[in-house]
């Protein structure tokens, strides 16, 4: 797991306050993504960023930024967010996300709960 | 639509007996077939996929799926379990519409082995 980091591991947060999540891959890949992961649901994709280019964007609160300053390097901006976006946020690295054969690898998440 | 159904939430079985947590999916195209694990408090781990070729796929830790086109299902099994493989299971399908690298997950499986 060391290869997919993510700061910080646990975030409580108030609706009005922003926040950032972190996540860094330490595995050379070229493509990271952001899911989110509540309880009782399938994990929902977020955001891909294929070469710091957003390449999906799962139709996402605008609540939610994302930003990617490189391929190693990709950051959650969150404000005024819901109770309802408490979950577990997960980032995955992948080398080639164009090919079929290609693999993601997970953080550890972050466990944001929002008061 | 496309999807992914893993129609048990939980699954127990014994120490040393086989076990099985069912995927079935659907999706236009080929499909691209992936399992996960993911342990408390830690991010999804990868298991195994199946791309093309053998319909029995061995992974990690002695798992392995087995890919069946006309039912379209692809359980993952293990000839004797131990507790510590008690884990949430995802089975997970890559659309071969997706250049993006978007992956569908399933709502996960519990899998309790006693011993």
């Amino acid at each position: 797991e060391t290869g997919v980091t993510q700061t910080p591991r646990h975030l409580v947060m108030g609706m009005t306050n922003k926040k950032s999540l972190k996540c860094e891959q330490h595995l050379g890949h070229n493509a990271m993504y952001w899911y989110k992961q509540s309880a009782k649901k399938p994990l929902e994709l977020m955001f891909v960023y294929n070469f710091k280019e957003q390449t999906e964007n799962n139709s996402v609160p605008s609540r939610f930024s994302p930003e990617c300053p490189n391929s190693s390097h990709l950051f959650l901006h969150l404000h005024t967010l819901q109770p309802e976006d408490s979950a577990l946020y997960l980032c995955a690295s992948s080398q080639t996300p164009t090919q079929f054969t290609d693999t993601q690898y997970f953080g550890p998440g972050t466990r944001l709960t929002v008061l | 639509a496309q999807s992914v159904a893993q129609p048990e939430d939980q699954v127990n079985v014994a120490e040393g007996n086989p076990l099985t947590v069912k995927c079935t999916y659907s999706v236009s195209g080929n499909p691209y077939l992936f399992w996960y694990v993911q342990y408390p408090n830690r991010g999804l781990q990868f298991l195994l996929k199946y791309i093309t070729g053998d319909n029995l796929v061995k992974g990690s830790y002695g798992f392995e799926a087995e890919f069946n086109k006309s039912q379209t299902s692809f359980h993952l099994k293990k000839p004797s379990a131990l507790v510590s493989d008690s884990a949430l299971y995802f089975c997970a399908v890559r659309p071969g519409s997706s250049n993006t690298g978007k992956l569908i997950f399933g709502q996960g499986t519990t899998l309790q082995v006693k011993p």
